[in-house]
């Protein structure tokens, strides 16, 4: 079946600009979670939503990022007032109710804030 | 809180041979997951072994392995038979288990493995 995907691949943004990332996860996979790869920091948490539960949001970096997840399926995470420390790959996840939970991720977007 | 470490930040094996990348953790946990990712030049993530803090038996996934010692508190992941195909950068992740449902992984700062022909 469909794997995770997510939009855009490539994201270029003036810094202080808005930017909104997409994440479809596979179908009937009831956990999604956002994680952030940059060469310094590595791979960084972010969010994680499940279900109908309150999302865990403590991996978030600061009060300008912000994910929401519509119809238990689709995820947008939304930066504001982008910084240039804010370039990176944002990955987004998906997992199942198997045993071990194993998330599979989707290709990524790589933001570049200029 | 839980962490992940990786010592080995490169690896050089011959193609055919096996090798063995280094996993330790730390947590005060009792349920928890250690998981391996694969990610290729190409950038994607891609899961390939699990196992579970109660599970006696070393996981096995084809030409994986997962070497768990859990006095240790190492993970580590056993290629054989390496293939051109495996070089890539690989990550060693843990999971609280809770409540039987996911949660957040915790990464390690990755090995870079490079299969020589």
């Amino acid at each position: 079946g469909a794997g995770v995907s997510q939009s855009p691949s490539n994201k270029v943004t003036e810094k202080g600009k808005d930017v909104e990332l997409r994440c479809d996860p596979i179908s009937g996979h009831t956990a999604l979670y956002w994680y952030r790869q940059s060469l310094g920091q590595g791979l960084e948490f972010l969010i994680y939503f499940q279900g109908n539960s309150a999302p865990d949001k403590s991996g978030l970096p600061s009060d300008r990022f912000s994910a929401e997840r519509t119809g238990g399926s689709v995820s947008t995470l939304t930066i504001q007032r982008t910084q240039q420390e804010d370039s990176a790959v944002y990955l987004c996840a998906s997992s199942s109710d198997s045993p071990s939970y194993e998330q599979y991720f989707g290709p990524g977007t790589r933001l570049t804030v200029t | 809180a839980q962490k992940i470490t990786q010592t080995q930040p490169g690896m050089f094996v011959q193609e055919k041979e096996a090798v063995t990348l280094d996993c330790t953790y730390d947590t005060s946990d009792q349920s928890y997951g250690l998981f391996w990712y694969k990610q290729p030049s190409s950038g994607e993530m891609i899961f390939l072994i699990y196992q579970g803090s109660y599970d006696e038996q070393n996981a096995t996934e084809g030409r994986y392995s997962l070497n768990f010692q859990k006095a240790r508190k190492s993970a580590n992941l056993v290629i054989s038979a390496s293939q051109l195909g495996d070089s890539a950068m690989y990550f060693c992740a843990m999971r609280e288990l809770q409540y039987n449902q996911g949660g957040k992984l915790i990464f390690g700062q990755g090995t870079e493995l490079s299969v020589k022909p």
